[in-house]
């Protein structure tokens, strides 16, 4: 499975939109992109998956960069219950390795 | 639908006890997981299975053990508790199609080994 890089925390303002970076450069043809969420000690919650073009759900976009090495989630207008530590995972075939992920901190 | 869940929340153990993680899910979903999470740490794959009667071993299989003789539990056993077992145990299920899957995870259960 491919390995993935983000910074480990962001601050955003509340109503502003969050915009979190991951690197995958090893990514493979046949792997997902896929983000969760964990908020304080709960699960983590699926957010938001692709492979090759750009996905919107009702909480996130996703944009992929066309040669598949980095990959941006978006939240376009964080609120204070956005606080959590999200996570890019690459691969797929019924393995996610979790990485440390980017705590993001919203603020009013 | 309750998802997935897992009891007990919370459990204090004594070192060499045994126990039992217990895990249900009502989606139907053929994957379940488990995993553990250490203090500021991301989660690791402990076992995972694909379908009742089938299991295999993730990134840190060594204490435990598990089976799946339903599709909708998977409970993961403790033998003899360890301190390094402190962790937050986590329960996920899901239903894959060709590479493609949405992991859905449970409260989780905290375990203290002293």
């Amino acid at each position: 499975d491919a390995k993935t890089t983000q910074p480990p925390s962001m601050d955003c303002a509340e109503g502003r939109a969050a915009n979190l970076p991951c690197n995958h450069s090893t990514i493979s043809g046949n792997e997902y992109v896929y983000w969760y969420r964990q908020i304080h000690s709960q699960g983590p919650q699926y957010i938001i998956h692709g492979l090759k073009n750009n996905e919107t759900n009702e909480m996130a976009s996703l944009i992929i960069t066309e040669d598949r090495k980095s990959s941006t989630l978006i939240l376009p207008h964080a609120t204070l219950r956005d606080t959590a530590v999200y996570y890019c995972i690459v691969g797929g075939y019924n393995k996610l390795i979790f990485g440390a992920g980017t705590r993001l901190a919203v603020h009013p | 639908n309750a998802g997935v869940t897992q009891t007990p929340k919370f459990r204090i153990l004594k070192i060499g006890q045994s126990m039992t993680l217990q895990c249900a899910q009502d989606m139907n979903h053929n994957y379940m997981y488990w995993y553990r999470q250490d203090p500021g740490m991301g989660l690791k794959l402990i076992y995972y299975s694909v379908g009742a009667g089938i299991t295999d071993k993730g990134e840190v299989p060594n204490g435990y053990n598990v089976s799946r003789s339903t599709t909708e539990d998977f409970p993961l056993r403790l033998e003899l508790a360890a301190p390094s077992q402190t962790s937050v145990y986590f329960c996920a299920s899901s239903y894959s199609t060709g590479g493609r899957e949405t992991q859905y995870f449970g409260p989780g259960t905290r375990l203290l080994v002293l």
